[in-house]
């Protein structure tokens, strides 16, 4: 099946770092991809939809100065968390649709800020 | 938008009992979907369902689209081990809080 990749799977950082986080699809073109947010134990909470060749659009309450998102090609969009703080820590996974409403995930990145 | 509402929240069976969570719109639904994340892991696509009353199984996972396409199920016969997850139903890329499944040995 589909692959999609994403780096790092896993970031440790100081309170006012900014990160950036890596979606890939691998063996497929994704003109759009998703980022989503999970906290331990709950469900996946839409970030925003990332468009390649235009902006992204973000879900109500998202700040989009604080996430950024960039989709540089066709395989490869990009989440910027900035200046980041204890309460960004979470899971973040991309996803890209293969086919109709069918999803391939990336493994996800854990980001924890100290 | 749409959305949907998934029970349980949380299901312990002895393994070899049965599971099922539901997933309930106040609107008619085009389709929904299904994913299990395992603990740790990803969500990974099950399965889609589009029509009215449709019944898909896949192996010991049987998935329902209810009559009105305003429900879904899933429901594993026998569980196993590796039946331990979070499932989620979806519409689109709108997912329900997830069901998760603890097998008690």
């Amino acid at each position: 099946g589909a692959v999609v990749s994403q780096h790092p799977s896993r970031v440790i950082c100081k309170s006012g770092t900014s990160v950036k986080i890596e979606c890939r699809s691998l063996d497929f073109q994704a003109t759009t991809m998703f980022w989503y947010r999970q906290f331990p134990k709950q469900s996946l909470m839409l970030m925003a939809t990332s468009n390649e060749g235009s902006k992204a659009t973000y879900e109500q309450g998202v700040e989009k100065d604080k996430f950024l998102i960039n989709h540089a090609s066709l395989t490869l969009s990009t989440l910027t968390v900035t200046s980041a703080h204890p309460e960004d820590s979470s899971f973040y996974i991309c996803s890209a649709p293969f086919s109709y409403n069918e999803q391939f995930f990336g493994p996800g990145t854990r980001l924890t800020v100290l | 938008g749409q959305q949907v509402m998934q029970i349980p929240q949380y299901q312990h069976v002895q393994e070899g009992e049965d599971f099922t969570t539901y997933c309930n719109s106040s609107t008619t639904l085009s389709n929904i979907q299904w994913y299990k994340q395992r603990p740790g892991g990803h969500p990974v696509f099950l399965i889609q369902l589009v029509k009215s009353g449709e019944v898909k199984k896949q192996k010991r996972l049987t998935f329902q689209f209810g009559e009105a396409k305003k429900n879904s199920s899933l429901h594993i016969t026998a569980t196993q081990t590796t039946d331990v997850g979070t499932y989620f139903c979806a519409v689109g890329i709108i997912f329900g809080k997830g069901t998760r499944l603890h097998i008690l040995p």
